[in-house]
């Protein structure tokens, strides 16, 4: 099956630690991004990478790092400097370019609670 | 960072009711894009409008890109209770070389028993 793959989908993490979501994806897309959402509300944009080995920064990177060693792996770290990381964890991919239009496609998204 | 207006922000509607809700900018996109989202899961498109003007249906579902290019409206036509959930919206332009996603808030949809 084509797609972008997250895991684990529930994952819990312990005050001062650092947690890697993992996101895959075999659809050849060129861009990745991480997204968060915090419950009832919408998507805010925390790193994206729109090439192998280059990434940035979205509007609420403090507390995240990233990489992109592979065209198809976009790990997200959230780190022990998130002090607020509790929230639903999307990551997507696409081709930027006119024809596309920029359409986006979601992975099933990653459940972070800290406890 | 930016985000497009949406609204309304939640809408409670009875089954067979026919929905409508809209996103504007006071910026001009080249792309617009129509989401939902369950409970627990990613958003998965709907509908993709790529030229100003035009009207694109998917089943009961009609999305319009605003002439302005400024505004695109969602229609859901004679609702089913599995239409519950999150509705975005999302335009995209070409800013400083790059191709930029603005999202909007979202729209709850509840079917009223």
């Amino acid at each position: 099956d084509g797609g972008i793959t997250q895991s684990p989908k529930y994952l819990f993490r312990k005050e001062g630690q650092n947690v890697t979501l993992s996101c895959e994806q075999n659809l050849n897309h060129d861009a990745m991004y991480w997204y968060r959402q915090d419950p009832g509300q919408g998507l805010r944009l925390i790193y994206y990478s729109q090439i192998v080995n280059d990434f940035q920064k979205g509007d609420i990177a403090e507390g995240y790092s990233v990489s992109r060693e592979k065209k198809e792996s976009f790990p997200l770290t959230v780190t022990s400097a998130q002090k607020n990381p509790t929230a639903f964890y999307l990551c997507a991919s696409n081709n930027p370019g006119l024809n596309s239009g920029n359409t986006i496609y979601f992975g099933e998204g990653s459940w972070l609670t800290v406890v | 960072g930016q985000q497009l207006n949406q609204s309304p922000q939640s809408m409670f509607i009875q089954e067979g009711e026919d929905v409508s809700m809209n996103c504007t900018s006071s910026s001009i996109f080249n792309t617009w894009l129509w989401y939902k989202q369950e409970p627990g899961e990613g958003p998965v498109l709907l509908i993709a409008l790529y030229k100003a003007g035009e009207l694109t249906s998917n089943g009961r579902l009609t999305a319009q890109f605003g002439i302005t290019r400024k505004d695109s409206f969602l229609n859901i036509s004679a609702s089913i209770p599995s239409d519950v959930g999150i509705y975005f919206c999302a335009g995209s332009r070409l800013m400083d070389s790059n191709y930029q996603l603005i999202w909007g808030a979202g729209t709850k949809l509840i079917i009223k028993p």
